[in-house]
């Protein structure tokens, strides 16, 4: 069974510049979450989303940040326009509503803001 | 003052030796307790979750959960050089999952 897959792996852009990364949850998982991870710290959860709905987005920086599900399925997060502090690894991840407490992640996309 | 707290670390092991990871936890809505290990430019992983207070054991793995003096600690006995990783505690309330900062445990050979 393929696990969480998210790309890019790796994305080096300019301050000012748009990104956007994709994933794709494991099959059959309904809830699917954003989560930042900074430099010597744990995750912190950006959006999670049960099926299509954003049913938690009150950490997600709403100026600059966007997600959407489209089909409760992939997801895709966007930063525009993009600052030096949004230099993180950002990790999708999933889980089955039968088993909430087992949360799989993505090896995450990698992001440097120069 | 953070949710969780976790020893920092890093921690430097000979290999057999037994490792001890540690953390504190300020919120009593917290029900459910995750230890996940993150090897370097991956994800995390989940090692070992439990419910209640006590321990858990699962091979070299032991977790153990004491709600009442809010501290929940991980051990890993007879460690190996591919035990080196970052640890992360993690706990979760009806609402959300926190993390701590993590622990980088390196098991020399």
């Amino acid at each position: 069974e393929a696990g969480v897959v998210q790309s890019p792996r790796y994305k080096i852009i300019e301050k000012k510049q748009p990104v956007a990364f994709w994933c794709n949850p494991i099959s059959g998982h309904n809830t699917l979450y954003w989560y930042r991870q900074n430099l010597g710290q744990g995750p912190e959860l950006l959006i999670r989303y049960e099926n299509e709905e954003a049913v938690d987005d009150s950490q997600l920086p709403k100026d600059r940040f966007s997600a959407e599900r489209l089909k409760g399925v992939d997801s895709t997060l966007k930063i525009q326009p993009a600052e030096l502090g949004d230099s993180a690894v950002y990790l999708c991840a999933s889980s089955h509503r039968d088993s909430g407490n087992t949360i799989y992640f993505g090896e995450g996309s990698w992001l440097t803001v120069v | 003052q953070k949710e969780v707290e976790q020893d920092p670390g890093p921690l430097s092991v000979p290999e057999g030796a037994i490792v001890s990871l540690n953390c504190t936890y300020s919120n009593s809505a917290f029900q459910y307790f995750m230890w996940y290990r993150q090897y370097s430019r991956k994800g995390p992983e989940l090692l070992m979750y439990t419910y209640s207070s006590g321990n858990k054991e699962d091979g070299r793995f032991t977790a153990q959960v004491d709600k009442s003096s809010k501290y929940i600690s991980l051990f890993i006995r007879d460690s190996q050089p591919s035990d080196s990783a970052t640890y992360l505690c993690a706990m979760r309330d009806d609402y959300k999952l926190s993390f701590g900062a993590g622990t980088t445990v390196t098991v020399r050979a």
